[in-house]
Protein backbone atom coordinates (compact mmCIF):
# COMPACT_ATOMS: atom_id res chain seq x y z
CA UNK A 1 0.00 0.00 0.00
CA UNK A 2 0.89 3.66 -0.77
CA UNK A 3 2.09 5.36 2.07
CA UNK A 4 3.71 9.17 2.69
CA UNK A 5 5.94 10.26 5.21
CA UNK A 6 6.77 14.05 5.84
CA UNK A 7 9.70 14.35 8.46
CA UNK A 8 8.88 17.42 9.75
CA UNK A 9 5.06 19.17 10.92
CA UNK A 10 6.23 22.11 10.93
CA UNK A 11 9.58 24.42 9.38
CA UNK A 12 10.43 28.01 10.45
CA UNK A 13 12.56 29.73 7.64
CA UNK A 14 13.38 33.62 7.45
CA UNK A 15 12.45 35.37 4.13
CA UNK A 16 15.33 35.08 1.60
CA UNK A 17 16.68 32.05 3.14
CA UNK A 18 16.24 28.49 1.12
CA UNK A 19 13.36 26.27 1.83
CA UNK A 20 13.49 22.36 2.29
CA UNK A 21 10.20 20.20 3.29
CA UNK A 22 11.38 16.74 3.42
CA UNK A 23 9.05 13.84 1.81
CA UNK A 24 9.50 10.09 1.67
CA UNK A 25 7.16 7.75 0.40
CA UNK A 26 6.05 3.99 -0.41
CA UNK A 27 5.06 2.78 -3.08
CA UNK A 28 4.18 -1.11 -4.54
CA UNK A 29 3.81 0.75 -8.34
CA UNK A 30 6.11 3.51 -10.07
CA UNK A 31 4.16 6.07 -8.28
CA UNK A 32 3.46 9.96 -9.20
CA UNK A 33 4.23 11.83 -6.82
CA UNK A 34 2.88 15.66 -6.19
CA UNK A 35 3.44 18.39 -4.28
CA UNK A 36 0.20 20.45 -3.00
CA UNK A 37 0.21 23.52 -1.57
CA UNK A 38 -2.68 24.93 0.90
CA UNK A 39 -2.99 28.55 2.16
CA UNK A 40 -4.89 29.19 4.89
CA UNK A 41 -8.58 28.83 4.49
CA UNK A 42 -8.38 28.14 0.75
CA UNK A 43 -8.26 25.13 -1.44
CA UNK A 44 -4.98 22.91 -2.21
CA UNK A 45 -2.87 24.25 -5.20
CA UNK A 46 -0.54 22.19 -7.19
CA UNK A 47 2.74 23.06 -7.51
CA UNK A 48 4.54 20.45 -8.90
CA UNK A 49 4.06 16.81 -10.75
CA UNK A 50 6.56 13.73 -10.71
CA UNK A 51 5.86 11.41 -13.36
CA UNK A 52 8.94 9.64 -14.56
CA UNK A 53 9.78 11.92 -17.12
CA UNK A 54 12.72 13.72 -15.38
CA UNK A 55 13.86 13.23 -12.10
CA UNK A 56 14.42 17.25 -11.13
CA UNK A 57 10.84 18.57 -11.23
CA UNK A 58 10.25 22.59 -11.49
CA UNK A 59 7.30 23.96 -10.40
CA UNK A 60 5.44 27.20 -10.01
CA UNK A 61 6.68 30.01 -7.72
CA UNK A 62 9.93 28.99 -7.95
CA UNK A 63 9.91 25.73 -5.95
CA UNK A 64 11.38 22.67 -7.34
CA UNK A 65 11.80 18.75 -6.26
CA UNK A 66 14.37 15.91 -6.91
CA UNK A 67 13.33 12.62 -7.24
CA UNK A 68 15.08 10.08 -5.55
CA UNK A 69 14.08 6.40 -6.41
CA UNK A 70 17.22 4.83 -4.36
CA UNK A 71 16.05 6.55 -1.41
CA UNK A 72 12.35 7.03 -2.17
CA UNK A 73 12.56 10.65 -1.03
CA UNK A 74 10.81 13.50 -3.06
CA UNK A 75 12.05 16.55 -1.22
CA UNK A 76 10.09 20.29 -2.15
CA UNK A 77 13.05 23.47 -2.31
CA UNK A 78 13.29 26.76 -2.97
CA UNK A 79 16.23 28.69 -2.78
CA UNK A 80 15.25 32.25 -1.63
CA UNK A 81 11.79 32.08 0.48
CA UNK A 82 8.99 34.99 0.52
CA UNK A 83 6.52 36.09 3.00
CA UNK A 84 3.58 34.36 0.07
CA UNK A 85 4.90 31.08 0.65
CA UNK A 86 4.04 31.02 4.32
CA UNK A 87 1.37 27.95 4.25
CA UNK A 88 0.71 24.31 4.37
CA UNK A 89 2.51 21.78 1.77
CA UNK A 90 1.21 18.08 1.30
CA UNK A 91 3.25 15.39 -0.64
CA UNK A 92 0.83 13.09 -2.39
CA UNK A 93 1.68 10.21 -3.91
CA UNK A 94 -0.62 8.42 -6.50
CA UNK A 95 -1.61 5.27 -7.48
CA UNK A 96 -1.59 4.72 -11.24
CA UNK A 97 -3.29 1.61 -11.04
CA UNK A 98 -7.32 1.70 -11.97
CA UNK A 99 -8.35 4.01 -9.13
CA UNK A 100 -6.16 6.77 -9.11
CA UNK A 101 -6.61 7.76 -6.30
CA UNK A 102 -4.05 10.08 -3.52
CA UNK A 103 -3.06 9.58 -0.15
CA UNK A 104 -1.53 12.61 1.39
CA UNK A 105 1.21 13.07 3.69
CA UNK A 106 0.30 15.04 6.74
CA UNK A 107 1.29 17.91 5.56
CA UNK A 108 4.21 20.70 6.97
CA UNK A 109 2.92 23.72 7.64
CA UNK A 110 5.81 26.56 6.56
CA UNK A 111 6.07 29.95 8.01
CA UNK A 112 8.33 32.79 6.74
CA UNK A 113 9.53 34.96 9.59
CA UNK A 114 10.82 38.90 8.31
CA UNK B 1 -8.95 29.60 -9.38
CA UNK B 2 -9.22 25.80 -10.39
CA UNK B 3 -11.89 25.80 -11.97
CA UNK B 4 -14.07 22.99 -9.84
CA UNK B 5 -17.24 24.40 -7.98
CA UNK B 6 -18.45 23.88 -4.38
CA UNK B 7 -21.20 24.55 -2.94
CA UNK B 8 -21.98 25.68 -0.21
CA UNK B 9 -18.81 27.07 1.04
CA UNK B 10 -20.27 26.72 4.88
CA UNK B 11 -22.92 24.73 6.20
CA UNK B 12 -23.77 24.48 10.26
CA UNK B 13 -26.38 21.81 10.63
CA UNK B 14 -26.88 19.58 13.94
CA UNK B 15 -26.58 16.35 15.15
CA UNK B 16 -29.11 13.53 13.30
CA UNK B 17 -29.33 15.86 10.57
CA UNK B 18 -28.56 15.34 6.81
CA UNK B 19 -26.71 17.58 4.84
CA UNK B 20 -25.86 17.30 0.63
CA UNK B 21 -22.45 19.07 -0.76
CA UNK B 22 -21.96 19.96 -4.22
CA UNK B 23 -19.16 20.07 -6.79
CA UNK B 24 -19.10 20.85 -10.42
CA UNK B 25 -16.09 19.96 -12.38
CA UNK B 26 -13.84 21.45 -14.50
CA UNK B 27 -14.91 21.24 -18.12
CA UNK B 28 -13.72 18.31 -20.12
CA UNK B 29 -12.96 16.31 -16.60
CA UNK B 30 -14.60 12.76 -15.96
CA UNK B 31 -13.28 12.11 -12.71
CA UNK B 32 -14.76 13.89 -9.63
CA UNK B 33 -12.84 12.58 -5.96
CA UNK B 34 -14.31 13.59 -2.67
CA UNK B 35 -11.61 14.29 0.51
CA UNK B 36 -12.42 15.10 4.21
CA UNK B 37 -10.30 17.21 5.89
CA UNK B 38 -10.54 17.35 9.48
CA UNK B 39 -7.12 18.08 12.23
CA UNK B 40 -7.10 14.71 13.84
CA UNK B 41 -6.86 12.72 10.38
CA UNK B 42 -5.67 14.96 8.13
CA UNK B 43 -6.85 14.95 4.33
CA UNK B 44 -8.48 11.70 3.41
CA UNK B 45 -9.71 9.83 0.16
CA UNK B 46 -13.61 9.32 0.24
CA UNK B 47 -14.42 8.37 -3.04
CA UNK B 48 -14.05 8.53 -6.32
CA UNK B 49 -16.49 8.92 -9.64
CA UNK B 50 -15.62 8.21 -12.87
CA UNK B 51 -18.42 9.03 -15.59
CA UNK B 52 -21.19 8.39 -13.35
CA UNK B 53 -19.65 5.59 -11.91
CA UNK B 54 -18.12 4.73 -8.62
CA UNK B 55 -14.45 3.30 -8.99
CA UNK B 56 -13.20 3.35 -5.81
CA UNK B 57 -13.92 3.86 -1.82
CA UNK B 58 -11.34 5.26 0.83
CA UNK B 59 -12.28 5.76 4.25
CA UNK B 60 -15.90 6.83 3.58
CA UNK B 61 -18.80 6.17 6.34
CA UNK B 62 -21.62 3.99 5.57
CA UNK B 63 -23.45 7.43 6.69
CA UNK B 64 -21.95 8.66 3.49
CA UNK B 65 -23.19 8.05 0.22
CA UNK B 66 -21.81 9.76 -3.53
CA UNK B 67 -23.21 10.25 -7.16
CA UNK B 68 -21.99 11.43 -10.35
CA UNK B 69 -24.57 12.90 -12.88
CA UNK B 70 -25.18 12.71 -16.32
CA UNK B 71 -23.97 16.21 -16.64
CA UNK B 72 -21.03 14.84 -14.26
CA UNK B 73 -21.69 17.30 -10.97
CA UNK B 74 -21.50 15.06 -7.81
CA UNK B 75 -23.11 15.52 -4.64
CA UNK B 76 -22.05 13.93 -1.26
CA UNK B 77 -24.42 12.61 0.80
CA UNK B 78 -23.95 12.77 4.91
CA UNK B 79 -26.46 11.85 6.78
CA UNK B 80 -27.26 11.08 10.49
CA UNK B 81 -24.63 13.70 11.40
CA UNK B 82 -22.21 13.81 14.30
CA UNK B 83 -19.86 16.19 15.87
CA UNK B 84 -17.07 14.42 14.66
CA UNK B 85 -18.11 14.99 10.81
CA UNK B 86 -16.99 18.86 11.51
CA UNK B 87 -14.68 19.07 8.60
CA UNK B 88 -13.53 20.38 5.37
CA UNK B 89 -14.30 18.80 2.65
CA UNK B 90 -13.17 18.74 -0.59
CA UNK B 91 -13.98 17.62 -4.06
CA UNK B 92 -11.09 17.49 -7.00
CA UNK B 93 -11.39 16.82 -10.80
CA UNK B 94 -9.41 14.99 -13.58
CA UNK B 95 -9.80 14.36 -16.44
CA UNK B 96 -9.35 10.44 -15.69
CA UNK B 97 -6.34 8.59 -16.58
CA UNK B 98 -3.77 7.57 -14.20
CA UNK B 99 -1.08 9.39 -12.26
CA UNK B 100 -2.97 12.75 -13.23
CA UNK B 101 -3.10 15.82 -11.47
CA UNK B 102 -6.20 16.85 -9.51
CA UNK B 103 -7.55 19.90 -9.36
CA UNK B 104 -9.42 20.94 -6.33
CA UNK B 105 -12.18 23.32 -5.33
CA UNK B 106 -12.06 25.75 -2.49
CA UNK B 107 -14.40 23.65 -0.11
CA UNK B 108 -16.76 23.23 1.57
CA UNK B 109 -16.68 23.79 5.74
CA UNK B 110 -19.13 21.63 7.69
CA UNK B 111 -19.71 22.56 11.51
CA UNK B 112 -21.99 19.81 13.09
CA UNK B 113 -23.94 21.32 16.50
Amino acid sequence: AQSVTQLDSHVSVSEGTPVLLRCNYSSSYSPSLFWYVQHPNKGLQLLLKYTSAATLVKGINGFEAEFKKSETSFHLTKPSAHMSDAAEYFCVVSRDNYGQNFVFGPGTRLSVLP
Amino acid sequence: DSGVTQTPKHLITATGQRVTLRCSPRSGDLSVYWYQQSLDQGLQFLIHYYNGEERAKGNILERFSAQQFPDLHSELNLSSLELGDSALYFCASSVGQPGETQYFGPGTRLLVL
